[in-house]
């Protein structure tokens, strides 16, 4: 089965600083997501990666995906107050069936 | 409505009773996922829908778990006779392909 380690676990970043998160994967990723949890909410989907080299922006935040389509990272330029939660990286197996593995989120806190 | 809806948000319950717990996809969303999460812990899959049918459940952690889809629309994820560690909050999810949207989930708590 798939197995998505995400690093840090947690991060404590003061606001207006720059952060990566990573998330690495056992097996090539067919389908990377990267989702946001605030405390009380839903996940809230971020975006998703499928192809080798791929990048995609989302206002302040960025993804990639790498060449062998084993890791992604989630960087964030300039981060503020709402930046804060926890992140997961979903991936897809590819078939569907075994429906999204997750990492098990990384924990950001954003100090003013 | 726009998003995936469940309920109830919150559930408690004693040791030993059965509980049900609701999905309202959002609508035409043929995938539809349910997942559980425990304090500490990351998301864990538990079982899918692809329409109405369930080509695999062997995440359900029991035999006390079950689900069902009908009509392609609504789940509900039924726990039997519930232990304390089910607690958790269970999400839910649907997909048409492209990213899969979550609920907010239901927090079960068996006290």
């Amino acid at each position: 089965s798939q197995e998505l380690e995400q690093s840090p676990q947690s991060l404590i970043v003061q606001e207006g600083k720059n952060l990566t998160i990573n998330c690495t994967s056992s097996k090539t990723l067919y389908g990377l997501y990267w989702y946001k949890q605030k405390y009380g909410e839903g996940l809230i989907f971020l975006m998703m990666l499928q192809k080798g080299g791929e990048e995609k922006s989302h206002e302040k935040i960025t993804a990639k995906l790498d060449e062998k389509k084993q890791q992604s990272s989630l960087h964030i330029t300039a981060s503020q107050p709402s930046h804060a939660g926890t992140y997961l990286c979903g991936a897809d197996s590819g078939g569907g069936a075994d429906g999204l593995t997750f990492g098990k989120g990384t924990h950001l806190i954003i100090q003013p | 409505g726009a998003g995936v809806s469940q309920s109830p948000s919150n559930k408690v319950t004693e040791k030993g009773k059965d509980v049900e717990l609701r999905c309202d996809p959002i609508s035409g969303h043929t995938a539809l996922y349910w997942y559980r999460q425990s304090l500490g812990q990351g998301l864990e899959f538990l079982i899918y829908f692809q329409g109405n049918s369930a080509p695999d459940k062997s995440g359900l952690p029991s035999d006390r778990f079950s689900a069902e889809r009908t009509g392609g629309s609504v789940s509900t994820l039924t726990i039997q006779r519930t232990q304390q560690e089910d607690s958790a909050v269970y999400l839910c999810a649907s997909s048409l392909g492209v990213g899969a949207f979550f609920g907010q989930g239901t927090r079960l708590t068996v006290v």
